[in-house]
């Protein structure tokens, strides 16, 4: 069945630095891949995705991904995070089959 | 307001009771998309639906059903709700174009049953 890891459950880091969330998806034909982020108490919104063209997508607040076809990895970064970064997120794919799957989602604590 | 909606936003029951969890989109979205979200699992999904009076399984749909008999209404119900379907429940729409949309999420549906 197809899958979506992600590698790291929670992340801690300090205003400034850099951010790196790793992703991976199952080998499964075409699957377009997502970022979604959930800040606390709301809704889970899209930061960035991916279904063709250049493999580097920009996303909203700074954040980017890179899709790497040999590595079957779309990791998230970030060059600066900021306090208002901490969420929880979450790396998800949409397989040709009409499969939609996530991964367990990246707690990112920011400290001030 | 674009939006999905879901109700109730809370909800304690017992083992057995049969439930309703509905969601709801003014987006005339085609697709709808229910997930439950546990903690260490991120969010699975439990059935999905194209269309009016289309809906499929996805990952997780044991003990569930659902219904599309409108666009924009997508009902999720519990026949007999077992304990271990404790969990934050989210439904999800999208225009379907392809699967490359984005989908929008409701608020958010926790469920505790005892």
């Amino acid at each position: 069945a197809q899958s979506v890891s992600q590698h790291n459950h929670h992340v801690i880091l300090s205003e400034a630095a850099s951010l790196e969330l790793g992703c991976n998806y199952s080998y499964g034909g075409t699957v377009n891949l997502f970022w979604y982020v959930q800040y606390p108490g709301q809704h889970l919104q899209l930061l960035l995705k991916y279904f063709s063209g250049d493999p580097l997508v920009k996303g909203i607040k700074g954040f980017e991904a890179e899709f790497i076809k040999s590595k079957f990895s779309f990791n998230l970064r970030k060059p600066s995070v900021q306090w208002s970064d901490t969420a929880e997120y979450f790396c998800a794919g949409w397989y040709n089959n009409n499969d939609m799957r996530f991964g367990a989602g990246t707690r990112l604590t920011v400290k001030p | 307001e674009a939006q999905v909606t879901q109700n109730p936003r809370y909800l304690i029951t017992v083992t057995g009771k049969k439930l309703t969890v509905t969601c709801s989109q003014n987006m005339n979205h085609e697709y709808m998309s229910w997930y439950r979200q546990d903690p260490g699992l991120g969010l699975r999904q439990i059935y999905y639906s194209m269309n009016v009076e289309v809906t499929d399984k996805g990952d997780v749909p044991e003990g569930y059903k659902v219904s599309r008999k409108e666009k924009r209404n997508f009902p999720l119900i519990l026949e007999s709700p077992s304990p271990n379907q404790t969990s934050l429940y989210f439904c999800a729409s999208s225009p379907w174009t392809g699967r490359t949309d984005t989908q929008y999420f409701g608020p958010g549906t926790r469920l505790t049953v005892l």
